[in-house]
């Protein structure tokens, strides 16, 4: 099946620094991406929509000039903490919908957890 | 508007026990349904999906789901639940046209030995 992955797996900066996550479909292409956040014991919060050659879609009361994403290629979504904080820790996961029949799959990568010192 | 609700957010079994998770969703018109299983630390890894066709689906590692139009449910079932089963499950939904889903809150199952 297709596959996702994330890189890094885990990660711990200092608070005001910029972290970047990067999220990659492997074997196949995906227009767009999708970011969430997760905080213990809940579910996916859905983040932004991130589209290939174009601006993200974020959701409401996500900060973009905080969580900055970019699409630069057909497997390739970065997500960029800028300034982080202690309240950013959390678990990121990213995901990349494949066509099935006359639906979409979703595919998650591994997670990232962030921890902000 | 739609949603996706997980009634149970913990449920315990022995090993060995049967194992029922519930789903039920509130869309106009058939969705496409999955179950999604998450470990400690790790991302969501497929169960099973529903699209069309039988409503009764098989999964991997045992587990099967049940789609009834007539509760709007999708219930997750296995006869046999091991020790490694235990992980937070998630049901998640997509409704027609688009392909975001739905995620209900998830229900951690902890496995007695």
């Amino acid at each position: 099946g297709a596959v996702v992955s994330q890189h890094p797996s885990w990660v711990i900066c200092k608070s005001g620094t910029s972290v970047k996550i990067e999220c990659r479909s492997l074997d196949f292409q995906a227009t767009t991406m999708f970011w969430y956040r997760q905080f213990p014991k809940q579910s996916l919060m859905l983040m932004a929509t991130s589209n290939e050659g174009s601006k993200a879609t974020y959701e409401q009361g996500v900060e973009k000039d905080k969580f900055l994403i970019n699409h630069a290629s057909l497997t390739l979504s970065t997500l960029t903490v800028t300034s982080a904080h202690p309240e950013d820790s959390s678990f990121y996961i990213c995901s990349a919908p494949n066509r099935v029949g006359s639906s979409y799959e979703q595919y998650f990568g591994p997670g990232t957890r962030l921890t902000v010192t | 508007a739609q949603s996706v609700t997980q009634p149970d957010i913990h449920i315990t079994v022995s090993e060995g026990a049967s194992l029922e998770l519930r789903c039920n969703y509130s869309y106009g018109a058939t969705p496409y349904l999955f179950w999604y299983v998450q470990s400690p630390g790790q991302g969501l890894q497929l169960l099973l999906k529903y699209f069309s066709g039988d409503t009764l689906v098989q999964g991997i590692k045992g587990f099967e789901a049940e789609f009834k139009r007539s509760q709007s449910s999708f219930n997750l079932r296995k006869p046999s639940v091991h020790w490694s089963d235990a992980a937070e499950y998630f049901c998640a939904v997509i409704s027609g046209g688009s392909y975001i889903p739905t995620f209900g809150r998830g229900t951690s199952l902890i496995v007695h030995p």
